[in-house]
Order: C-alpha cells, then sequence, then structure tokens
C-alpha cells in the first residue's frame, strides 16, 4: 500500500513564528488532503490539494505530485494552531485514504 | 451547514454489552466509511460503503458490524465490545466513490470499553 511519512513529528514555535509542515508519500495519488485534529480531537478538514497550490487565510499548501511531497505552510502562528496536523493520500481505488504520522505542533504564547 | 453528525460523543461502555454509534451526513454523500484512531497506530480503516447496501471490510473490520440502509445513514455496531476496542472513532463521507473528492469528518465518538 501507499506509504505516507510526514516530518518534523514534534514541533513548537512561538506565536507568530512561520513553519513548514512536510509530507512524502509512495506513489502517485489522486487524492491528497490536509487535516488539523485540534486538542478535543476533532479533525478538520484544511485543505484538498492533489496537486498544485491553494491558500487559505494564514494557511496555504503546495503539492508537487510527480516529486511525490506536499507541503502546508502556516504564517503568523497563533496558538489556537496548535494540535497535530495529519496529511492523508487516497488510493487509486478510491476506497480509503492512508494516513501520515502526524506533525504535532504546540505555539507558545 | 453541511456536516457529518456523530453521536454519541463519549461513551462508557461494559464488556460484552451491545453498542451502536450513529454517523449522519446532511451532503447526499454516496460515499461513507469509519476509521478509529489509536495512539502509535494513527487512524485505520474499518468499513466504508460504497452506496445503499454497498458495505465492504476496510483494514481492522474484525468485531464491527456497520449497515447501510439510507443514503444519508451509516452506523457502526459493536455487538460485544471488548476493551481492546477502545479507540477514538471518526465516520467520514465524499460526494462519490473515487478517488478526486475530498473526504469530510465527523466530530469523533471516544470508546471506552472496560
Amino acid at each position: 500500500g501507499i506509504q505516507v511519512e510526514q516530518s518534523p513529528p514534534d514541533l513548537i514555535l512561538q506565536e507568530g513564528a512561520n513553519s513548514t509542515l512536510r509530507c512524502n508519500f509512495s506513489d502517485s495519488v489522486n487524492n491528497l488532503q490536509w487535516f488539523h485534529q485540534n486538542p478535543w480531537g476533532q479533525l478538520i478538514n484544511l485543505f484538498y490539494i492533489p496537486s498544485g497550490t491553494k491558500q487559505n487565510g494564514r494557511l496555504s499548501a503546495t503539492t508537487v505530485a510527480t516529486e511525490r511531497y506536499s507541503l502546508l505552510y502556516i504564517s503568523s502562528s497563533q496558538t489556537t494552531d496548535s494540535g497535530v496536523y495529519f496529511c492523508a493520500v487516497g488510493n487509486n481505488a478510491g476506497n480509503m485514504l492512508t494516513f501520515g504520522g502526524g506533525t504535532r505542533l504546540m505555539v507558545k504564547p | 451547514e453541511a456536516q457529518v453528525t456523530q453521536n454519541p460523543r463519549y461513551l462508557i461502555t461494559v464488556t460484552g454489552k451491545k453498542l451502536t454509534v450513529t454517523c449522519s451526513q446532511n451532503m447526499n454523500h454516496e460515499y461513507m466509511s469509519w476509521y478509529r484512531q489509536d495512539p502509535g497506530l494513527g487512524l485505520r480503516q474499518i468499513y466504508y460503503s460504497m452506496n445503499v447496501e454497498v458495505t465492504d471490510k476496510g483494514d481492522v473490520p474484525e468485531g464491527y458490524k456497520v449497515s447501510r440502509k439510507e443514503k444519508r445513514n451509516f452506523p457502526l455496531i459493536l455487538e460485544s465490545p471488548s476493551p481492546n476496542q477502545t479507540s477514538l472513532y471518526f465516520c467520514a463521507s465524499s460526494l462519490s466513490f473515487s478517488p478526486y473528492y475530498g473526504y469530510t469528518f465527523g466530530s469523533g465518538t471516544r470508546l471506552t470499553v472496560v
């Protein structure tokens, strides 16, 4: 099956700092999503981005499908950005998402 | 508001007592699935459904049942829960059984089996 690796596993930032999270995947994909799991456990869909670049406020994401990686950028981080960020890729059959191990982000005030 | 709704959010039960976790979506999505999340193991798929009356096993189906009698609902049934089913459960839906659509997840159900 598809392998999904995220880095770094843990990240501590001071409020206002910028960061880049990386997701590498082992095979070509047609479906890639970024999620934020907040401290209450909820999984929030950030981006559906199988290729190209998207932006939503302070967050943006870029997927280079030919090189099998995706990046999530967080600018001017806030304490509410804390939580775990997951990258998930869909198999070509369309019946399953494979999740990476996540990046645990802590933003300190 | 477009959403996936799971109930209950929290549940503590005893070994062997049958329970059902409900999942409902209001987006007319064809595809629905269940995942469980465990420390160190990440999120793993339990079952999925491509449409009404069509379901199939994911990676970890043992000890679970599902049904899809209506398009909007996809309940997860634990006939005889055991402590190793203590986990955080998520229901998800997508427009279609295809790799070209994003998934929307419910808020999760934290289950403890004692």
